[in-house]
C-alpha cells in the first residue's frame, strides 16, 4: 500500500530533550515536506526536501533541522524543544512539487512539550 | 505571500441538505487543489483544478475553478453524515521563496444525521 509513516504518533517531552520524528515513504516521490498545524493558523510549512540531500526553509523553519540522506526517509529533528513547538506535525510526500501533483500525508505526530 | 482564505470558518447542516464552500484569493494560483480532513488523520487530496472555470465532479461533489484562477468553490449535494470533516483548499507556492503547497486554513464542515 502507498503510504507515508511517520512515527511516533504521539510524544510528550520536557523542554529542550532531543528528539526526532521520523517519516517514510514507500512511493519513490522525490518531494517530501513538514508541516505544522495549529488551531487558527492552520498548516504551515516547516522544511522541505526537492530530493536526496536537497532541503530548504519553509514558512516556519525556526528551532528544527532535517535531513535527507536517502530518498524514502525525511527526519524532523528539534534539537532543543519548547512549549510553542507543541502542536500536530504532518510529513507529506509527491512525485514531484507543481501545479498538477497531490500530496500524500502521513496520519500525523502529536507532539507536546512541557 | 499567497494567502488562501475559506469560508465559511466553520458549518453545521442536516443530513441532505446542499452546501457551497469557498476558498479565495487575491493572487493568480497555477492550480488549486482540495484535500478532507478526518480527525487524527492526515489531509486526503480529492481533487486538482488547473484550467481556468473547469468544473470537476467526484460524486455528489462538485469542484469549480474560477476564470481568473483566483477562487475555487465546494457544493456538496445532499449531505451525508460521512461527509464531515475539515476540506482545505491548497496551491503551490509561485515567485521564489518556498516550494509546495501553500494552504487556506479549512472548512469545519459538521452534518447533523
Amino acid at each position: 500500500e502507498a503510504q507515508v509513516t511517520q512515527n511516533p504518533r504521539y510524544l510528550i517531552t520536557v523542554t529542550g530533550k532531543k528528539l526526532t520524528v521520523t517519516c517514510s515513504q514507500n512511493m519513490n516521490h522525490e518531494y517530501m515536506s513538514w508541516y505544522r498545524q495549529d488551531p487558527g493558523l492552520g498548516l504551515r510549512q516547516i522544511y522541505y526536501s526537492m530530493n536526496v540531500e536537497v532541503t530548504d526553509k519553509g514558512d516556519v523553519p525556526e528551532g528544527y533541522k532535517v535531513s535527507r540522506k536517502e530518498k524514502r526517509n525525511f527526519p524532523l529533528i528539534l534539537e532543543s524543544p519548547s512549549p510553542n513547538q507543541t502542536s500536530l506535525y504532518f510529513c507529506a510526500s509527491s512525485f514531484k512539487p507543481g501545479r498538477i501533483y497531490g500530496y500524500t500525508f502521513g496520519s500525523g505526530t502529536r507532539l507536546t512539550v512541557v | 505571500t499567497q494567502l488562501l482564505e475559506q469560508s465559511p470558518q466553520f458549518l453545521s447542516i442536516q443530513e441532505g441538505e446542499n452546501l457551497t464552500v469557498y476558498c479565495n484569493s487575491s493572487s493568480v494560483f497555477s492550480s488549486l487543489q482540495w484535500y478532507r480532513q478526518e480527525p487524527g488523520e492526515g489531509p486526503v487530496l480529492l481533487v486538482t483544478v488547473v484550467t481556468g472555470g473547469e468544473v470537476k465532479k467526484l460524486k455528489r461533489l462538485t469542484f469549480q475553478f474560477g476564470d481568473a484562477r483566483k477562487d475555487s468553490s465546494l457544493h456538496i449535494t445532499a449531505a451525508q453524515p460521512g461527509d464531515t470533516g475539515l476540506y482545505l483548499c491548497a496551491g503551490p507556492y509561485s515567485g521564489g521563496g518556498a516550494d509546495g503547497l501553500t494552504f487556506g486554513k479549512g472548512t469545519h464542515l459538521i452534518i447533523q444525521p
